[in-house]
């Protein structure tokens, strides 16, 4: 059974604090992402990467950086935290291949900052 | 413009009901479509793929009309445990995929 794994499921944090969403996946996937979701908005593309050390930025990269250091694990920085990052963080990965490929999530980080 | 539109709802349907939802896409090159659901305060998961073809998984059926950029998906014999919401997911090219807002479905007793 396909697994992705995130660091915490709620995280409160103050104004500045640099903060770190981890996610790990069992999959062997190439590909993994981190999105946002907010009420109205959707879900929203961050950063994502095909490959160890590799990164890519999404749709709205501004505030945030990430992480791969291994193929299983990608992470989520917020360098300083602000209150219009609060929000419910996803981490995904797929199967690397020509078409765009079902994406499997994980359970989600619902961070606030305060 | 949205890449990806949907109607939000919520849609009100008494178990047993039929209930369509339609989404458009705006980018003419995409190749995958999906819908997924998500639970109130889960991840989403993905229901079915979208064949050019249309297919069908039981009760739900999901269809792809290219010309007219727009997929739509069929929920019969409508259950309780069907309440979620359902995005609309397009393949966005270099393995990235667009999702829509999601239309919220109720089923009610």
């Amino acid at each position: 059974d396909v697994k992705v794994t995130q660091s915490s499921r709620y995280l409160v944090k103050r104004t500045g604090e640099k903060v770190f969403l981890e996610c790990v996946q069992d999959m062997d996937h190439e590909n993994m992402f981190w999105y946002r979701q907010d009420p109205g908005l959707g879900l929203r593309l961050i950063y994502f990467s095909y490959d160890v050390k590799m990164k890519e930025k999404g749709d709205i990269p501004e505030g945030y950086s990430v992480s791969r250091e291994k193929k299983e694990r990608f992470s989520l920085i917020l360098e300083s935290a602000s209150t219009n990052q609060t929000s419910m963080y996803l981490c995904a990965s797929s199967i690397a291949g020509e078409r765009d490929n079902e994406q499997f999530f994980g359970p989600g980080t619902r961070l606030t900052v305060l | 413009r949205k890449e990806v539109e949907q109607d939000p709802g919520p849609f009100n349907v008494p178990e047993g009901a039929t209930v369509a939802f339609n989404c458009t896409y705006s980018n003419s090159a995409s190749q995958s479509f999906f819908w997924y659901r998500q639970d109130c305060r889960k991840e989403p998961k993905l229901l079915m793929s979208v064949y050019s073809s249309g297919n069908e998984d039981g009760r739900f059926t999901a269809q792809l009309n290219r010309a007219s950029q727009y997929i739509s998906l069929l929920i019969r014999d409508s259950k309780l445990s069907d309440s979620a919401t359902y995005l609309c997911v397009v393949g966005g090219g270099f393995q990235k995929l667009v999702f829509g807002t999601g239309t919220r479905l109720l089923v009610s007793p």
